[in-house]
């Protein structure tokens, strides 16, 4: 079974601070995306990245997946209030082992305070 | 515009009354999803519709079940809802075409069981 683990579960920080979100896995995947969730709202897809040692900026987001294909991490820089919500990772499984059913990380809960 | 569209954003049932939620995609996507997500948690997928083929997630319990009568629409029919069942349910779709897979999700159905 492919697991997905996403660290921290939840981060408080306030405004202007920079913050790292982690997601894990021992197995590999042929992509992975970062979602956005605000309260009451669906996920909102942020990224996707493909190629193993891969960075995409989106702002002041950064986005890095790992060499291995196996993790990748969300950088935010200079935080700030509208980013609040909950980020979740999900892995693709490699083409052909279900590759339609996206793993998901358990979340990380972002509370930036103003 | 909206691609994936649920209806309705929020419903009330009774213990035990059957409700219906709905799905609508606009992106003409071979793949359709249902997941449930509670509180501050990961989506959890129910099951899924690649094309016609109805493919049941071995945890989705019996009273959850769903039709997509075609390509545009998918329905989730809770036949009798405990208070176990009150959720967001998400709806999904994506176009499976190779590596990359990029899940869309509707906004949400937020539903209370009284």
């Amino acid at each position: 079974t492919q697991l997905l683990e996403q660290s921290p579960q939840f981060l408080s920080i306030q405004e202007g601070e920079n913050l790292t979100v982690y997601c894990n896995s021992s197995s590999v995947f042929s992509s992975l995306q970062w979602y956005r969730q605000e309260p009451g709202e669906g996920p909102v897809l942020l990224v996707t990245v493909v190629t193993g040692g891969e960075v995409k900026k989106l702002k002041r987001l950064t986005f890095q997946f790992g060499d291995a294909r196996k993790d990748s991490s969300l950088h935010i820089t200079a935080a700030q209030p509208g980013d609040t919500g909950l980020y979740l990772c999900a892995g693709d499984p490699p083409w052909g082992d279900s590759s339609y059913k996206l793993i998901f990380g358990s979340g990380t809960r972002l509370l930036v305070r103003p | 515009d909206a691609m994936v569209i649920q209806n309705p954003r929020y419903q009330v049932t009774q213990f035990g009354k059957p409700v219906t939620l709905s799905c609508s995609q606009t992106l003409n996507h071979n793949v359709m999803y249902w997941y449930q997500q509670k509180s501050s948690q990961a989506p959890k997928l129910l099951f899924h519709y690649y094309d016609k083929d109805f493919n049941n997630e071995a945890d989705t319990p019996d009273n959850f079940q769903s039709r997509r009568p075609n390509t545009s629409f998918c329905f989730l029919d809770i036949r009798s809802p405990g208070l176990g069942d009150a959720a967001m349910y998400l709806c999904a779709t994506s176009r499976v075409a190779g590596p990359a897979n990029t899940i869309y999700f509707g906004e949400g159905s937020w539903l209370t069981v009284v």
